[in-house]
């Protein structure tokens, strides 16, 4: 029964491809997030979505993009990979609200770029 | 903006030793806190939060009381386990609702 799943968890692939990680949540949250965390734990979030539509939009380069087909799935296309986007890539959702404001977060999607 | 600051690390510890991870916040509003924790290989979970001045947040023998006087969040417990090793991240949600988190702190506990 997990609650927020990520595939897939590791992702090894040359500098210049294009590559996606998939997010759903099974929590009938309506707010869906992708965080990047760096070699130092450094937690960084990149995008937001509210009930399918984009509300947090970060200072992320062009070559990522975020889609989600409906409120349970949140999913992150990356054009061009370089080495500098080698990180853990972490999916989360929460309600929104300020009262219940927990987030849930997935295991995560470890990318190396080589 | 909003933000937190916390303890580097990385921390330490014996068995049963007491630890504080101290994290202080800057916000315009009145943002609630939090404090997440990422066991190894893992994703980020709640540990406990708190809404309000003076609310004390507690969950698996760790607390953080809200002062809003010293705009602190600090983390405590008194008698670590070897399985409390893990990242520890303060942070805080101000009014825009962005949840904003500190570097995070590492916490080794030796048995």
């Amino acid at each position: 029964d997990t609650a927020v799943s990520q595939t897939p968890k590791y992702l090894v692939t040359q500098m210049g491809n294009d590559k996606s990680i998939k997010c759903e949540q099974n929590l009938g949250h309506d707010t869906m997030y992708w965080y990047k965390q760096d070699s130092k734990k450094f937690l960084k979030i990149m995008f937001s979505y509210n009930n399918k539509e984009l509300i947090i939009n970060e200072t992320v380069p062009n070559r990522f993009s975020p889609k989600s087909p409906d409120k349970a799935h949140l999913n992150l296309h990356i054009n061009s990979l370089e080495l500098g986007d080698s990180a853990v890539y972490f999916c989360a959702s929460s309600y929104t609200g300020l009262a219940t404001y927990e987030q849930y977060f997935g295991p995560g999607t470890r990318l190396t770029v080589t | 903006g909003d933000s937190v600051t916390q303890m580097e690390g990385p921390v330490t510890l014996s068995e049963e030793a007491f630890l504080t991870i101290n994290c202080t916040y800057t916000a315009t509003g009145y943002p609630s806190l939090f404090w997440y924790v990422q066991y190894p290989g893992e994703g980020l979970q709640l540990l406990l939060k708190a809404t309000k001045a003076d609310d004390k947040g507690s969950n698996k023998g760790f607390e953080a009381t809200y002062r809003k006087e010293t705009t602190s969040f600090h983390l405590e417990k008194g008698s670590v386990q070897v399985s409390d090793s893990a990242v520890y991240f303060c942070a805080l949600v101000p009014n825009d609702y962005k949840l904003s988190f500190g570097a995070g702190t590492t916490v080794t506990v030796r048995a």
